[in-house]
């Protein structure tokens, strides 16, 4: 079966730094890459979309990369800032519409 | 902005008790979705409806379950003989006219078996 492996520590970095998020699976390669945003006791909140022929996607502050080869999508937030402290999850879309979650990686911006 | 909403927040039921979570996908989406996530585990997918029928379902997805478009707005997760491993946070989403476009998901349902 399909595994998306997402850094279960939690990231901490100080305000302003870059912050970088991994996701790896193994197996097939998806038609689409997407990453969440998730705060406690909420439901995720999308944030991009990367398609399999696609290298890097950006959108204001944050950028992802998708790479094939490795079998890796990096999600980077740029000059951090406290209120991105959330938990990030990656998300692949396989067949029609089914999609799988990583377990998400926990980001604390410190100020 | 228009969003999706979940009906109850939470609901508390007995093991073998069947119950009925109920979701309003934004109004002009085609894509609707089940994901449910215990706590302090991963999002898990359970199924995707699409033109009236189930496209995709996972493993999880048993005969245990079963899903509705009632009418025009609902979209309905039925759970028969709850057992106590089906407590969790149920997540119903939605999307627009490609499957691929963004899943807009509503605040959850806490479901909680006793």
């Amino acid at each position: 079966s399909q595994k998306i492996e997402q850094n279960s520590e939690a990231l901490n970095i100080q305000e302003g730094k870059t912050a970088t998020l991994t996701c790896n699976y193994t197996n097939y390669s998806p038609a689409y890459l997407q990453w969440y945003r998730q705060d406690p006791g909420r439901g995720p909140v999308f944030l991009l979309l990367i398609r399999e022929n696609e290298k890097e996607k950006r959108k204001e502050r944050l950028k992802v990369t998708f790479d094939t080869t490795l079998k890796q999508s990096l999600f980077h937030i740029t000059a951090s800032q406290p209120a991105d402290s959330a938990t990030y999850l990656c998300a692949l879309l396989y067949n029609f519409n089914k999609f799988y979650f990583g377990s998400g990686t926990k980001l604390n911006v410190k100020p | 902005e228009p969003e999706v909403t979940q009906t109850p927040s939470h609901q508390v039921t007995q093991m073998g008790q069947e119950v009925i979570l109920r979701c309003v996908p934004i109004s002009n989406h085609l894509y609707f979705y089940w994901y449910r996530q215990i706590l302090g585990q991963k999002v898990e997918f359970l199924v995707s409806f699409y033109n009236n029928e189930i496209s995709e379902k996972s493993e999880i997805f048993d005969d245990q379950f079963s899903v509705e478009r009632p009418d025009g707005s609902n979209f309905t997760l039925k759970i028969r003989s709850t057992k106590l491993e089906d407590s969790a946070m149920y997540f119903c989403a939605s999307s627009g006219t490609l499957s691929t476009d963004t899943q807009y998901f509503g605040p959850g349902t806490r479901l909680t078996v006793l």
